[in-house]
């Protein structure tokens, strides 16, 4: 597709369940971002990769929130066990070129809305 | 650090002009900004890079004093559909990988 495409575009999950997020980025881009944005809130940074690697985790805000992105190309975010402080927005983002060696563009998704109650 | 944003909101009517700011407690590399319409993505307007490159939107301009460590989006004549939230999103270092860091957005409304 032209644009980074996210699903589900709304989940309810009670509290306790788990819950997987996919990311479909742009082919080709080598960076892939997760972000989590609270109402009214600027998006706030979870983990990074680049292709496979997951080279920063410093985001994410316990051990109940993985990610990952085996082939280079999509990813999911899960969260074990949510709690209602998990109801957010999460956005998926990518760009062009690793962000070790440049600035690139973020191409964001339309994000998934976690409610949990 | 997260940056600052200010005007925290501020409404227009259509064809006024607005200034949003952005600033930061560290040294910069770069600024990017967002526009996000409600329920919808952050849309890309501008990356403004030190050195003075900038890359972005024809109608949109922005300025980034490095040794201020600040940048100010620049909206002139503004139209109903420039209504949003506006996000600044600062990095710091190139000589290595940091991230992204966006600041809480500044919404501004345009009204007829």
């Amino acid at each position: 597709g032209a644009g980074v495409s996210q699903s589900p575009r709304y989940k309810v999950a009670k509290r306790g369940q788990d819950v997987a997020l996919r990311c479909d980025p742009i082919s080709g881009h080598v960076s892939l971002f997760w972000y989590q944005q609270a109402l009214g809130q600027g998006p706030e940074f979870l983990t990074y990769f680049q292709n496979e690697a997951q080279l920063d985790k410093s985001g994410l805000p316990s051990d109940r929130f993985f990610a990952e992105r085996p082939e280079g190309s999509v990813s999911t975010l899960k969260i074990q066990r949510t709690q209602q402080e998990d109801s957010a927005v999460y956005l998926c983002a990518s760009s062009l070129r690793a962000a070790y060696s440049s600035t690139d563009t973020q191409y964001f998704g339309p994000g998934t809305r976690l409610t949990v109650l | 650090q997260q940056p600052v944003q200010s005007p925290q909101a501020v409404i227009l009517r259509e064809g006024e002009d607005a200034v949003i700011n952005c600033s930061s407690s560290k040294a910069l590399y770069s600024v990017h900004w967002y526009r996000q319409k409600h329920g919808e993505a952050p849309v890309f307007l501008m990356i403004l890079l030190k050195g003075g490159e900038q890359k972005g939107h024809e109608k949109i301009s922005a300025s980034f004093n490095e040794k201020k460590q600040q940048s100010s989006l620049y909206l002139t004549a503004s139209q109903l559909s420039y209504s949003g939230t506006y996000f600044c999103g600062t990095e710091s270092a190139k000589t290595s990988y940091d991230k992204v860091i966006f600041g809480p957005g500044t919404s501004l409304s345009v009204i007829p």
